[in-house]
This record gives C-alpha cells, sequence and structure tokens, in this order.
C-alpha cells in the first residue's frame, strides 16, 4: 500500500463547478498535510496547509481532514480555467522526527470554459 | 522577497558523469530539501539539511550526496550519472519550527544520455 494515494485523474468540471479533490494516507500519526499546485513543467506550488481536524478556508480553497478515516481533500469553488493543473497531496509522517514531505502521485484537474 | 532560487534551469549530461545542482533558501529559511521527480509522479525525498549537516535520508544511493553552506544555500551531487536520473530535481527551503511548510524552487530538468 502507498502511503499517500491519490486519484490520477484526469478530473474535469466545468467552469463555475466546485472541484473536488480527495488523498488518503497510511500512517495514522501523521501529522500535516499540504496541497500543491503543479502547472505542467512548472515546479509545485503551495496552496494551503492543515493539521487539524475540521475545515481550513483560504479563498476559493477549503481543504478538510478527517484524521479518523485517514482522509484529506481540496475543494476548488468557482472553478477557472486557470486552475487545470496538477494537484499534489502531500503528508508529514510521524516516523522519528520526520520533516519530509511524502508526496501522492497527483491528480490532473482540467476546468472546461 | 526572493524566493528560492535553483541552478541551472536545465542540465544535458552523459552516463557516467557527475553534476551539481545549487540551491538557495527564501529569506529567512534554514533548512533545504531536495527531491527528485520523475515524469508523471511526485516528488522523491532525497534528503534534508539543517545546519549544514544532513538530516534524513530517503531511499536514494549514495551516489546522491549534499552539501549546506553557511548561509543555508545547498548543493546536490550526483555521481555516476544513470540514465534513469534523467528528471527534475527540485530545492525547498522552510523553516526549522512549526508546521514545516516547504516551498520549491523553479528546479533543474537533468537530462542523461
Amino acid at each position: 500500500q502507498k502511503e499517500v494515494e491519490q486519484n490520477s485523474g484526469p478530473l474535469s468540471v466545468p467552469e463555475g463547478a466546485i472541484a473536488s479533490l480527495n488523498c488518503t494516507y497510511s500512517d495514522r500519526g501523521s501529522q500535516s498535510f499540504f496541497w500543491y499546485r503543479q502547472y505542467s513543467g512548472k515546479s509545485p506550488e503551495l496552496i494551503m496547509f492543515i493539521y487539524s481536524n475540521g475545515d481550513k478556508e483560504d479563498g476559493r480553497f477549503t481543504a478538510q481532514l478527517n484524521k479518523a478515516s485517514q482522509y484529506v481533500s481540496l475543494l476548488i469553488r468557482d472553478s477557472q480555467p486557470s486552475d487545470s493543473a496538477t494537484y499534489l497531496c502531500a503528508v508529514r509522517l510521524s516516523s522519528g522526527s520526520a520533516r519530509q514531505l511524502t508526496f501522492g502521485s497527483g491528480t490532473q484537474l482540467t476546468v472546461l470554459p | 522577497d526572493a524566493g528560492v532560487t535553483q541552478s541551472p534551469t536545465h542540465l544535458i549530461k552523459t552516463r557516467g558523469q557527475q553534476v551539481t545542482l545549487r540551491c538557495s533558501p527564501k529569506s529567512g529559511h534554514d533548512t533545504v530539501s531536495w527531491y527528485q521527480q520523475a515524469l508523471g509522479q511526485g516528488p522523491q525525498f532525497i534528503f534534508q539539511y539543517y545546519e549544514e549537516e544532513e538530516r534524513q535520508r530517503g531511499n536514494f544511493p549514495d551516489r546522491f550526496s549534499g552539501h549546506q553552506f553557511p548561509n543555508y544555500s545547498s548543493e546536490l551531487n550526483v555521481n555516476a550519472l544513470l540514465l534513469g536520473d534523467s528528471a527534475l530535481y527540485l530545492c525547498a527551503s522552510s523553516i526549522n519550527r512549526g508546521v514545516y511548510e516547504q516551498y520549491f524552487g523553479p528546479g533543474t530538468r537533468l537530462t542523461v544520455t
């Protein structure tokens, strides 16, 4: 079992819709969770992070964390064509003094005009 | 406020050669992590440097080595290059406290022929 799993997609949504991106992780003691956006040919850009159960909102983005289900999601409201990118979920695991991030393979999102 | 910088942007090397990649962290950041990203995959952790020492290492062979300088900048060295080392090499900087969120540089695209 992979440590961090994401649906590879592609996920297509119409402009103005809500895009929902999901991620599961295997280490129950994981501490912090991050969402990165990566445009084709570019490096990952940090969108937001979450470390407490519940929702965290930042503009059109909402991160949701459920530690009991080992599940983290990212909602993008009012999706725009400029949101078309690969979204990477990253987890800071609990083993030892781990401070590195473990990434999923990413979900490719396409927002259709 | 300058972000994370990396050099060079692109590099083409021949099998068996050696390469050095460079990274300068964001202002105020003291920790540098290196990742390798193959096409269609999430970044894979190589190692992390803090206080000029390698603090953690991922599942990469000893051909991969690094260094951190007193000004917090860092180098990644790869010896005896293999075709499979062709990838995007990402440097991420962070502060050694809190949730340790990491910010990526633009990356170095290494092609081994």
